[in-house]
């Protein structure tokens, strides 16, 4: 079975500085990999995905992603943060054997302070 | 939410109740899917249905019905036997069998008072 691991829960970060928010997954066949973004009491968005291609993705709202296979990752990233971005990030993948179904992480709560 | 419904955002419930939560969608998804969300804990897969008139547990189905009787329409109803149902629930819908990602509606907060 895949997993998903978002290395940390909590990200605090002051607006306007460079954030990385960390994924990692365990899969070893072709993956699809997702990132969502979930702001309070809201439902999850999606910010960006990779299918396949190049490597480097670009999603709404100023993020990013890079798909690394060899190192089993694909994390987010934005130059300069706001205050906006406050919320819950959630990592996601499927692969081949998956069909449509997603695996999620446990979600990583970006902080951005004044 | 971008033709996936959620209802109702907010829904109390007594101790000892069945509940039904409401997911529709007018986007003509195959797939729907229930999750659960506790603070801190990321999302659990309660059910899922990939076509009509089907549906497979997820990880944390206990306490828990689904009904798929139209590709609309995937309700979940809380019973009395989940013991811990206060919680914010998600429906999410995809189409076919490729990743296309899952589009999600805008959730339920389930209280139990």
């Amino acid at each position: 079975a895949q997993s998903v691991t978002q290395l940390d829960s909590q990200v605090p970060v002051f607006e306007e500085a460079p954030v990385e928010l960390r994924c990692n997954y365990s899969s070893s066949v072709s993956v699809y990999l997702f990132w969502y973004v979930q702001y309070p009491n809201q439902g999850l968005q999606l910010l960006l995905k990779y299918l396949s291609g190049s490597t480097l993705v670009k999603g709404i709202n100023g993020f990013e992603a890079e798909f690394n296979k060899s190192q089993t990752s694909f994390h987010l990233r934005k130059p300069s943060v706001h205050i906006s971005d406050t919320a819950e990030y959630f990592c996601a993948v499927s692969d081949l054997n998956a069909g449509n179904m997603l695996t999620f992480g446990g979600g990583t709560r970006l902080m951005v302070k004044p | 939410d971008g033709g996936i419904t959620q209802s109702p955002k907010y829904l109390f419930r007594k101790e000892g109740q069945n509940v039904t939560l409401s997911c529709e969608q007018n986007l003509n998804h195959d797939a729907m899917y229930w999750y659960r969300q506790d603070p801190g804990q990321g999302l659990r897969l309660i059910y899922y249905s990939q076509i009509v008139n089907d549906f497979q547990k997820g990880d944390i189905a206990e306490g828990y019905s689904v009904s798929r009787e139209k590709k609309e329409s995937f309700p979940l109803t809380v019973t009395s036997a989940q013991k811990n149902p206060t919680a914010f629930y998600l429906c999410a819908i995809t189409w076919g069998q490729g990743p296309f990602g899952y589009t999600f509606g805008s959730g339920t907060r389930l209280t139990v008072v």
